[in-house]
């Protein structure tokens, strides 16, 4: 069972367009929401991550904004750029268990079009 | 520095044969992880180790599955009797040993595609 739920699979937007990926999670033990990004033939990568402290993180063109109460979270990625086309996951885990093994979601293909 | 590295790169082999699929960590790094990515989805976790032991190996399929870290580096996963269905990209991850603050960041290998036919 997927604890981790991810939404949409796929999205296709003009370039500078901010495209919005969305996360839900059931266990609320978690407490580390990090977002990674895949290029075909590469492992992923993290991007940006929160603790549920926080409501908005911020890292360059990349915001996490995070709900706790409706245990939900998502990725913006602001003014996209044709290299932002990747798959973006995120994932969630909990501290204390096997120091942070990543429950992922299942990924949303990114498509930024010239 | 050099990151995590993974060997073979692609692994073919035919139903109900044997393979061992390579991970070296980030040096320095205790903890090393083992996940499973298949066609369309997200990694999902496979064995956890800190050190030599295998600390959570709650994600392995079946007992077809075993993996092994005798010095504390090099991972090899072990897949016997390959079924069709273990397709996939599997996944090494590095991390180094947690701060009190908790989370440090998993580093993720380039994977092994494997294909069993």
């Amino acid at each position: 069972q997927q604890q981790v739920k991810q939404s949409p699979q796929s999205l296709i937007v003009q370039k500078g367009g901010i495209p919005i990926i969305n996360c839900a999670y059931e266990n609320t033990a978690f407490d580390y929401f990090p977002w990674y990004q895949q290029f075909p033939g590469k492992g992923p990568a993290l991007l940006i991550a929160i603790r549920p402290d926080v409501s908005e993180k911020k890292e360059g063109r990349f915001t996490i904004s995070f709900n706790k109460s409706a245990k939900q979270f998502s990725l913006h990625i602001m003014d996209s750029q044709p290299g932002d086309s990747a798959t973006y996951f995120c994932a969630a885990s909990r501290t204390t268990d096997s120091w942070g093994k990543l429950q992922f979601g299942a990924g949303t293909q990114v498509v930024v079009t010239p | 520095g050099a990151g995590v590295s993974q060997t073979p790169s692609n692994k073919v082999t035919e139903k109900g044969k044997y393979v061992e699929l390579r991970c070296d960590p980030i040096s320095g790094h205790t903890a090393l992880y083992w996940y499973r990515q298949s066609l369309g989805q997200g990694p999902e976790f496979l064995i956890y180790f800190q050190g030599t032991g295998a600390a959570d190996d709650s994600g392995l399929p079946n007992d077809r599955f075993f993996a092994v870290r005798p010095e504390g580096s090099v991972s090899t996963l072990k897949i016997q009797r390959t079924e069709r269905g273990d397709s996939a990209v599997y996944l090494c991850a590095s991390s180094s040993t947690p701060r009190t603050s908790g989370h440090n960041e998993q580093f993720f290998g380039p994977g092994t595609r494997l294909t069993v036919l």
